[in-house]
């Protein structure tokens, strides 16, 4: 079992919709969970984070993380043509001076006009 | 202000070569993190520096290297290069310790390995 599972779509919505991507993972210890945003060969662009348990909002954007199901969330409302990538959940234990991220497969978006 | 930078930002190598890729972080930032992505997943962590010191390593082969020089900037090193590095190469960087998990990503060097 990988630590982090992410349905890899595709997922096609039409413009407007609210969009729902998803995260599982296995391992009780991680801390800090990310969804970074990925256009066609570009580098991850880090949408935002969460510590903890909770849920987090910056515009359009929502994070949810639920620790006791080790389920996370992204919702993204109103969604725009510009929303069209492919979206990475990654998770870390920040033990100590070392924290990496471990990533999820990513799920791509298509948001049609 | 500029984000992370790397280059090249396209190699075509051949089985056996060596090859560097090199990454400078954002103006402030002391940590560098490298990741290889391969098409279709998520990347994959393989190196983490801070204040010129590795502070984690990810699963993989003695061939890949780094270092981290004084004015933060990082260089990766693979050597013995195999069909299988072919893969996008992606730089990361962060404040410090404590601050992994507001990492930011370059635009990551595209390695082929024919």
């Amino acid at each position: 079992q990988k630590e982090v599972e992410q349905d890899p779509g595709p997922l096609s919505v039409p413009e407007g919709a609210i969009v729902s991507l998803n995260c599982t993972y296995s391992n009780s210890a991680f801390q800090y969970f990310m969804w970074y945003r990925q256009y066609s060969r570009k580098g991850p662009e880090l949408l935002m984070y969460t510590y903890s348990s909770g849920n987090k909002e910056d515009g359009r954007f929502t994070a949810q993380v639920d620790k006791s199901s080790k389920y996370i969330s992204l919702f993204i409302r109103d969604s725009q043509p510009s929303d069209s990538a492919t979206y990475l959940c990654a998770m870390s234990v920040m033990r100590g001076s070392q924290g990496n991220l471990i990533f999820g497969k990513g799920t791509k978006l298509s948001v049609k006009p | 202000d500029a984000g992370v930078t790397q280059s090249p930002t396209h190699l075509i190598k051949t089985r056996g070569q060596q090859v560097t890729l090199r990454c400078s972080p954002i103006s402030g930032h002391k940590s560098v993190s490298w990741y290889q992505q391969v098409l279709g997943q998520g990347p994959q962590f393989i190196f983490q520096y801070y204040e010129k010191e590795e502070r984690g390593r990810g699963n993989f082969p003695d061939r890949f290297s780094a270092r981290q020089f004084p004015n933060y900037s990082s260089e990766l090193n693979v050597n013995a290069l195999l069909l299988g590095d072919s893969a996008l190469y992606l730089c990361a960087s962060s404040l410090g310790p404590g601050s992994q998990y507001e990492q930011y990503f370059g635009p990551g060097t595209r390695l082929t390995v024919t």
